[in-house]
């Protein structure tokens, strides 16, 4: 079965530190992983996805991701963080050979919090 | 281009009633997917449909149904609702069909409050 997990329910990051907010997953097949960030009120905006190739991912806002296979884990990552980074992320992945077509399964999210 | 919307973006309703929900997807995209969002069970998929066909459904009693349309805009209708339907539902779309590794686009949602 397919699975996601983001370990911490909240991260709290000074503005111009580094964040990481972390994700791992479990399929059967080779993932396709998505990070989405939603602020209140409003959808999931998409950020990045990892199908294949590289494993450093570049995605919208100066985010990245970094997909591991051998940990099963798909941290997203920034240099500097913003105040305006906070917002709820969710990790979310796709096993290809399920036969899901665009079925996602989202992890629990995690709350960043960026303080200035 | 404009984004996904969906309609309405707030609904009240009691248990027992129904309710039909609207999603018109990015102009050129034909899968139109249904996420439920609350705060207990997370981002749950509904079901997916790709030029007027069901793909897939998840685990959700009968009472959630859907269908799209040729212009492939969709809907989600409730059927007797329950307290715990209460959730923001989401549409997200997609172009092609393809085998999933294209993003989705969410709209903002409707928000469902059963009393």
């Amino acid at each position: 079965a397919q699975s996601v997990a983001q370990p911490e329910d909240q991260v709290n990051v000074a503005e111009g530190n580094p964040l990481t907010v972390k994700c791992t997953y479990s399929v059967s097949g080779n993932p396709y992983l998505f990070w989405y960030v939603q602020y209140p009120n409003r959808g999931l905006q998409f950020l990045l996805k990892y199908i294949t190739g590289d494993n450093l991912v570049k995605g919208s806002y100066g985010f990245e991701a970094e997909f591991n296979k051998s940990q099963t884990s798909f941290h997203l990552k920034k240099p500097s963080a913003l105040v305006s980074d906070s917002a709820l992320y969710f990790c979310a992945v796709r096993d290809p050979l399920s036969g899901g077509y665009n079925k996602l399964i989202f992890g629990a999210g995690t709350r960043l919090a960026v303080h200035p | 281009k404009a984004g996904v919307t969906q309609t309405p973006r707030y609904l009240i309703k009691t248990r027992g009633q129904q309710v039909t929900l609207s999603c018109s997807p990015i102009s050129g995209h034909r899968s139109v997917s249904w996420y439920q969002q609350t705060p207990g069970q997370g981002l749950q998929f509904l079901f997916e449909y790709f030029s007027e066909t069901q793909r897939n459904k998840g685990n959700f009693p009968g009472r959630f149904s859907g269908r799209q349309f040729s212009n492939s805009r969709s809907e989600m209708n409730v059927s007797t609702l329950e307290l715990g339907d209460s959730a923001l539902y989401l549409c997200a779309s997609s172009s092609l069909g393809g085998r999933g590794g294209n993003e989705q686009f969410f709209g903002p949602g409707t928000r469902l409050t059963v009393l």
